[in-house]
């Protein structure tokens, strides 16, 4: 069970395009999901918090027009990276919190998409 | 202000040798939750464990072993007999309750293990 699933996992594409990100859960409902990203050889940095049915809430310095996210059902959200850079190249990663809801939640992890901008 | 240091950035053990994974932690609140993921090469983090702040009883999973110790506010995590395939990074998280707002983790910079044959 708790099962994440990311989608696609790796993705290569020209400055100015724009890409999305599919992030799902197979086996469960998930009131919250998370969207971090990771540099090589460091930690997960928390990009947004997104709960189903309304607007995501973005850490200080993320771009929320750069990084738009809907979480559309409590099985899916999506990261779409507008008009992407060189500088966005990087190791997205969802989540998605199983529980009750609130702090007490596991988060269980997607496989991550590699994202290189050309 | 919340905080999780894990202090040893890489550990080289030799395979069949145990090895202790060290996670300290800061927090303002009395209610909050620790946790321990693993990250191979391949990228994906798997969970480990969940702990909440009121149970400090220690926990054994086949070659996994966690001590968690309030007083010194350390979610400390212990492979038996490591193997190859415990190659990966581990990081400690701690989830509190938030003042206001949805909760988040709060991520170690994580321990890269290297297991050798």
């Amino acid at each position: 069970g708790a099962v994440v699933s990311q989608h696609p996992s790796r993705v290569i594409c020209k400055s100015g395009t724009s890409v999305k990100i599919e992030c799902r859960s197979l086996d469960f409902q998930a009131t919250t999901m998370f969207w971090y990203r990771q540099f090589p050889k460091q930690s997960l940095m928390l990009m947004a918090t997104s709960n189903e049915g309304s607007k995501a809430t973005y850490e200080q310095g993320v771009e929320k027009d750069k990084f738009l996210i809907n979480h559309a059902s409590l099985t899916l959200s999506t990261l779409t990276v507008t008009s992407a850079h060189p500088e966005d190249s990087s190791f997205y990663i969802c989540s998605a919190g199983q529980g009750r809801g609130g702090h007490q939640e596991t988060q269980y992890f997607g496989p991550g998409t590699r994202l290189l901008v050309l | 202000a919340q905080k999780v240091t894990q202090a040893q950035t890489e550990i080289s053990v030799v395979e069949k040798e145990d090895v202790t994974l060290d996670c300290v932690y800061e927090t303002r609140d009395t209610t909050y939750y620790l946790f321990w993921y693993k990250q191979p090469p391949s990228g994906e983090l798997v969970f480990l464990i969940r702990r909440n702040s009121f149970d400090e009883q220690n926990e054994i999973s086949g070659r996994y072993s966690w001590n968690f110790q309030k007083s010194t506010s350390s979610f400390n995590f212990t492979i038996t007999a490591s193997q190859v395939v415990d190659s990966a990074v581990y990081f400690c998280a701690l989830s509190e309750l938030p003042l206001k707002g949805t909760y988040k983790y709060i991520f170690g910079t994580g321990t890269r293990l290297k297991v050798l044959a």
